[in-house]
């Protein structure tokens, strides 16, 4: 079936330095690819997403880019900060219904001040 | 985005017994998904609810344990029935963008836990 794997599992950087989370997905038809923050006791939070036919998305520090040759996405988080301490989720939508998501195993990410 | 709502945020259940989330949109939205959060764990996708007819499973979930209603564009629940302690997750609904994109957004989500 359908999978999406998601690495680093855990991440601890120094403020200030850039962080980068990598995703790789088994269903070449999947289209869409966002990727999800959710900090303690809160919901996912929709942070940045991608769509298939482009290569590379920005919107400010964060930035995604994806290999649709090589199935891969990653999300690139750069000057961290504090407040970005938290759980990252990267998915991809399935072929049978674009708006279904299968989920990667997510990433703790820890910004040392 | 739309606003969403889950009631209850919590609870504490005991084996055996069933328990009733709803999810409420402020908007019409035509599909509505359930998820399932286990502990320190990723989102598992357990159903989508449409309205008008069924809901569409995902392998591992059956109707049985999850039964889902969907009785209009901005309100379904979903049931865990006959607990067991490996039910305690957190779930989660989620509705598409309002403007047809793929987009989801995440209801506050409902943190079972079962004795």
């Amino acid at each position: 079936g359908e999978n999406v794997e998601q690495h680093p599992s855990t991440l601890s950087v120094q403020e200030g330095d850039s962080a980068v989370i990598k995703c790789t997905y088994s269903d070449s038809a999947s289209n869409y690819f966002p990727w999800y923050k959710q900090e303690l006791g809160k919901r996912p939070q929709l942070i940045i997403d991608i769509r298939s036919n482009v290569g590379e998305k920005k919107d400010q520090r964060i930035a995604v880019t994806l290999n649709k040759t090589a199935k891969h996405f990653s999300l690139h988080i750069t000057e961290t900060q504090p407040e970005d301490s938290a759980v990252y989720f990267c998915a991809a939508s399935i072929k049978d219904s674009s708006y279904k998501l299968i989920f990667g195993s997510g990433t703790r990410l820890l910004v040392r001040p | 985005s739309a606003v969403i709502s889950q009631k209850p945020s919590r609870d504490i259940c005991q084996r055996g017994t069933s328990l009733t989330i709803q999810c409420q949109v402020d908007s019409q939205v035509t599909m509505m998904f359930w998820y399932r959060q286990q502990p320190g764990q990723s989102l598992t996708l357990i159903a989508t609810a449409n309205q008008g007819s069924e809901a569409t499973y995902e392998s591992g979930f059956v109707i049985d344990k999850f039964p889902i209603s969907r009785p209009n564009l901005t309100f379904s629940t979903l049931t865990v029935s006959n607990m067991s302690p490996e039910d305690s997750s957190i779930y989660l609904c989620s509705v598409p963008s309002a403007g047809g994109f793929n987009e989801q957004f995440f209801g506050p989500g409902t943190r079972l836990t079962v004795l």
